[in-house]
């Protein structure tokens, strides 16, 4: 199995809803990732999970928290958004941070 | 702060013709990742480069990493309607877990 899967597909929430976005890999791999991406414009890293440990948080609103349950699952829980984090949320693993990462189709989230 | 820029932004060549982007970072870079996103999908990847002066090739597909390990470049020989997309570099910032994503140069083929 080689694949990254992400649900749900497209998320359309208020400003004042809590969701959660999922993330799973059965790759083995220990390092994942979450990125934000707008469009027509690249990926931006929000987080890094190494070893189901938080390595990288970069300066994201605490609106965004992720959680790592176990190897395999990557969550993004959402709480007030405002409609300019309306994006593309990637998810992405690795066998280790250094590694080629292998991309989720992502999460269309639109804020209303 | 940290920026990873390519060059160019956008290009149409003819099918059959060639194709390079160029990536250049602010910071020494780790390695380099090369991935290719087509429209309305996720980045795919493509190649990963590790040493100073590496050179790759992938059928087609030249990959450069240079000496000082800042910039590379991408050069697509004879393109294919298949080409079609969206290539970004990802840098990995030296000393860190830190991926960086080019600008991107989105490549469109005429047939």
């Amino acid at each position: 199995d080689t694949e990254v899967t992400q649900t749900p597909k497209h998320l359309v929430m208020g400003m004042t809803n809590k969701k959660s976005l999922k993330c799973e890999q059965h790759m083995g791999h220990r390092a994942m990732y979450w990125y934000k991406q707008k469009a027509k414009k690249p990926p931006e890293l929000m987080f890094v999970y190494s070893y189901e440990k938080l390595s990288i948080n970069e300066s994201v609103p605490s609106r965004f928290s992720p959680e790592c349950p176990n190897s395999s699952l990557l969550n993004l829980h959402l709480h007030a958004l405002q409609p300019e984090d309306s994006a593309l949320y990637l998810c992405a693993s690795s066998r280790i941070t250094s590694n080629e990462q292998f991309f989720g189709p992502g999460t269309r989230l639109t804020v209303l | 702060g940290q920026q990873v820029m390519q060059i160019p932004q956008y290009q149409h060549v003819q099918e059959g013709e060639d194709f390079t982007t160029y990536c250049n970072s602010s910071t020494t870079l780790s390695n380099i990742q090369w991935y290719k996103q087509r429209p309305g999908g996720h980045p795919v990847f493509l190649i990963q480069l590790v040493k100073s002066g590496e050179v790759k090739k992938q059928k087609r597909l030249t990959f450069q990493f240079g000496e000082a390990k800042k910039n590379s470049s991408l050069h697509i020989t004879a393109t294919q309607t298949t080409d079609v997309g969206t290539y970004f570099c990802a840098g990995l910032v030296s000393g860190t877990y830190k991926y960086i994503f080019g600008t991107g140069t989105r490549l469109k083929v005429l047939a």
